[in-house]
């Protein structure tokens, strides 16, 4: 089955301790990409991959790092986790450019930083 | 800078009418694409259908229909003969280049039986 996976799906942690959110894909997509959640804010991408080794920064790209060794995966990862980092996670890939074809989601991350 | 609005926080519509959600868009490049994602109570994103800048006809898929009005920059969805299925948050999106795909606020839609 052609899917997205994530893990975990739930986390709550405490301030600084670092933290990865992976990110899995089974449909040899090249891109790849990061979104948060926020009530009244929509997703806001952090991250995204257009293929292994080449990342670049979305809108709010603070806070986080990601890498891509490898085309599947594409794991986030919080340094030093705030409160305000608080947030519903997605990965999502696409086969072609993000920006003009459909993007597959994964089931989502729900983070709590305390 | 690209930017999406949905001006409708939640709407409240009954079984078997049909709905339009609005979303409008700002953009000065003439190519981009146009997206409608579904999320329902478990938290998915669904993706419902798909608007090219440069497509001559509106997108349809089932019961979704796009309503793309160009010069507007508008890119309604219309849900004909809604079902309490529904009921979900829904999301405008506009992808441009190669990587960026920005969304709108979402609306949250309810279908009364």
């Amino acid at each position: 089955e052609a899917q997205v996976t994530q893990n975990p799906r739930y986390l709550i942690t405490v301030t600084g301790k670092k933290l990865t959110v992976t990110c899995s894909q089974n449909m040899n997509h090249e891109y790849m990409s990061w979104y948060r959640q926020d009530p009244g804010l929509g997703l806001r991408q952090i991250y995204y991959s257009m293929n292994v080794e080449v990342t670049d920064k979305g809108d709010v790209p603070e806070g986080y790092k990601v890498s891509r060794k490898e085309k599947r995966n594409f794991p986030l990862i919080l340094e030093s986790p705030s409160p305000n980092q608080t947030s519903l996670y997605f990965c999502a890939s696409s086969l072609y450019p993000a920006g003009l074809y459909e993007q597959y989601f994964g089931p989502g991350t729900r983070l709590t930083v305390t | 800078a690209q930017k999406i609005t949905q001006t409708q926080p939640g709407m409240f519509v009954q079984e078997k009418e049909a709905v339009t959600l609005d979303c409008t868009y700002d953009t000065s490049d003439p190519s981009y694409g146009l997206f409608w994602y579904k999320q329902p109570s478990s938290g998915e994103m669904i993706f419902l259908i798909y608007q090219g800048s440069y497509d001559q006809q509106n997108a349809t898929e089932g019961r979704y229909s796009l309503n793309f009005q160009k010069a507007r920059k508008s890119a309604n969805l219309v849900i004909s003969a809604s079902q309490l299925g529904d009921s979900a948050m829904y999301f405008c999106a506009m992808g441009q280049g190669a990587q960026k795909l920005v969304f709108g606020q979402g609306t949250r839609l309810t279908i009364n039986p």
